[in-house]
C-alpha cells in the first residue's frame, strides 16, 4: 500500500506553545488528507478534513482556530495545534487519500503530543 | 445516525488459539468495511477491504465475513500469536451526497495474546 509519513512521532511541548504535525504522502499525490485525533483506549475521531489548495472542513466541536490546518501542496499537510494545553495531550493521526472517489485511506504513524 | 459497534471490547487469549471479533453497523447507503489492526502508539494498518457482494476475505491468518443483509462483519484470526496483540478497529464507509465517502470508525476490539 501507499506510504503515509507523520512526523515527529513523539513531541512534548510546554503550554502556551503551538506544535505543528506534519503528514507527507510519500509515493502518491493526496486530494485528500484527514486528520484524527484518538485518546487513550478510544476510536479515532475525525477532526478535519482537508482538500489540496482548499480551506479545511472541520467537524463540529472541533475548534478551526485551535487547531491550524495547511494542505499547500499535494504530498503535504500540517496540523498546528496553537496555544497548547495539557488538555490537548492526545494521540494525533492523519490519513491520506489520492482522489475523492477513492475510499482508501492510508494512515500516518501517528504524533503523540504530551502538553506540559 | 451512521454508527459501527464492535464486540466484545476487549479480549485475552492463549498464544496459538483463534478468535472471532465482531462489527455491526448502521451505516447507509453501504460502499465498504475494512479491517484495521492498530498497534499501540502507531497508526492503524488496513488488514482487508470487503465490498457489498464479498462475503469472506483472508489475509493470511485473518479472515473476515460480511453479511450486509444483516450489517454485521466479523474478523477472525487463526493460530494467534503475541504480535497479534492490538486494536483491532472496522471501519465503514459510506457513500456522501456529492460523490464522496465518509468513514464511520469502531471503537475497537483490544486484543492480548498471552503466553
Amino acid at each position: 500500500g501507499a506510504v503515509v509519513s507523520q512526523h515527529p512521532s513523539r513531541v512534548i511541548c510546554k503550554s502556551g506553545t503551538s506544535v505543528k504535525i506534519e503528514c507527507r504522502s510519500l509515493d502518491f499525490q493526496a486530494t485528500t488528507m484527514f486528520w484524527y485525533r484518538q485518546f487513550p483506549k478510544q476510536s479515532l475521531m475525525l477532526m478535519a478534513t482537508s482538500n489540496e489548495g482548499s480551506k479545511a472542513t472541520y467537524e463540529q466541536g472541533v475548534e478551526k482556530d485551535k487547531f491550524l490546518i495547511n494542505h499547500a501542496s499535494l504530498t503535504l499537510s500540517t496540523l498546528t495545534v496553537t496555544s497548547a494545553h495539557p488538555e490537548d495531550s492526545s494521540f494525533y493521526i492523519c490519513s491520506a487519500r489520492e482522489r475523492r472517489e477513492n475510499t482508501e485511506a492510508f494512515f500516518g504513524q501517528g504524533t503523540r503530543l504530551t502538553v506540559v | 445516525k451512521n454508527q459501527v459497534e464492535q464486540s466484545p471490547q476487549s479480549l485475552i487469549i492463549l498464544e496459538g488459539k483463534n478468535c472471532t471479533l465482531q462489527c455491526n453497523y448502521t451505516v447507509s447507503p453501504f460502499s465498504n468495511l475494512r479491517w484495521y489492526k492498530q498497534d499501540t502508539g502507531r497508526g492503524p494498518v488496513s488488514l482487508t477491504i470487503m465490498t457489498f457482494s464479498e462475503n469472506t476475505k483472508s489475509n493470511g491468518r485473518y479472515t473476515a465475513t460480511l453479511d450486509a443483509d444483516t450489517k454485521q462483519s466479523s474478523l477472525h484470526i487463526t493460530a494467534s500469536q503475541l504480535s497479534d496483540s492490538a486494536s483491532y478497529i472496522c471501519v465503514v464507509s459510506g457513500r456522501v451526497a456529492g460523490g464522496g465517502n465518509k468513514l464511520t470508525f469502531g471503537t475497537g476490539t483490544q486484543l492480548k495474546v498471552e503466553l
